[in-house]
């Protein structure tokens, strides 16, 4: 099956940097790639999601960058807001969309006002 | 929270007892996911249902069941509870073509 790592596990910034989580999958059939955030005592957020035909997509303050042939993606956040601060998942889907989604293990990002 | 309810949000039980952690979706997708979520290892799928009475494994379902008789419900059981399934229980709807949307989860504690 997929197998997705996940760096760093814990990330402290500055409010107004940029924090940059990274992944790596196996599957070279996965073409879905969603960010997830979760906050303490809350079900995970989509935050955004990129498809293996796309290279980099951009939300506002938040981007992702899929690199197919190394096969790893990245989540990167401009300006940090405390409010930013919560657990991120990245997971990786061989069948696309919600359907066998396999997580990585999580960073928890502060930032520190 | 995409109109997705779980039940209970916390229970504690003892090892060998039967457990039964309950779904409810408003939103009419046709997949719904069961995920334990444990320190160090993110989320793992357990089971899903892709239709009414249509469920599969998961990474993670030894000693866990799921049915699916309604759209709307999709029930998880642990038919003998022990320690290691002590965990954070999420489930999860979506379809095909959109993103998983995830309940508030159920923290589980097997003493």
């Amino acid at each position: 099956g997929e197998n997705v790592e996940q760096h760093p596990s814990t990330l402290s910034v500055q409010e107004g940097d940029s924090a940059v989580i990274k992944c790596t999958y196996s599957d070279s059939a996965s073409n879905y790639f969603p960010w997830y955030k979760q906050e303490l005592g809350k079900g995970p957020q989509l935050i955004i999601d990129i498809r293996s035909n796309v290279g980099e997509k951009k939300d506002q303050r938040i981007a992702v960058t899929l690199n197919k042939t190394a096969k790893h993606f990245s989540l990167h956040i401009t300006e940090t807001q405390p409010e930013d601060s919560a657990v991120y998942f990245c997971a990786a889907s061989p069948r696309g969309g919600a359907n066998n989604l396999f997580f990585g293990t999580g960073t928890r990002l502060t930032v520190i006002p | 929270d995409a109109g997705i309810t779980q039940s209970p949000r916390h229970k504690v039980t003892e090892t060998g007892t039967p457990v039964t952690l309950r779904c409810h979706q408003t939103e009419n997708h046709r997949y719904m996911y069961w995920y334990r979520q444990d320190p160090g290892h993110g989320l793992r799928l357990i089971h899903y249902s892709y239709g009414v009475k249509d469920t599969d494994k998961g990474e993670v379902s030894d000693g866990y069941s799921v049915s699916r008789s309604k759209t709307e419900d999709f029930l998880l059981t642990l038919e003998s509870a022990t320690s290691s399934q002590t965990s954070v229980y999420f489930c999860a709807t979506g379809t095909v073509n959109t993103e998983a949307f995830f309940g508030q989860g159920t923290r589980l504690t097997v003493v």
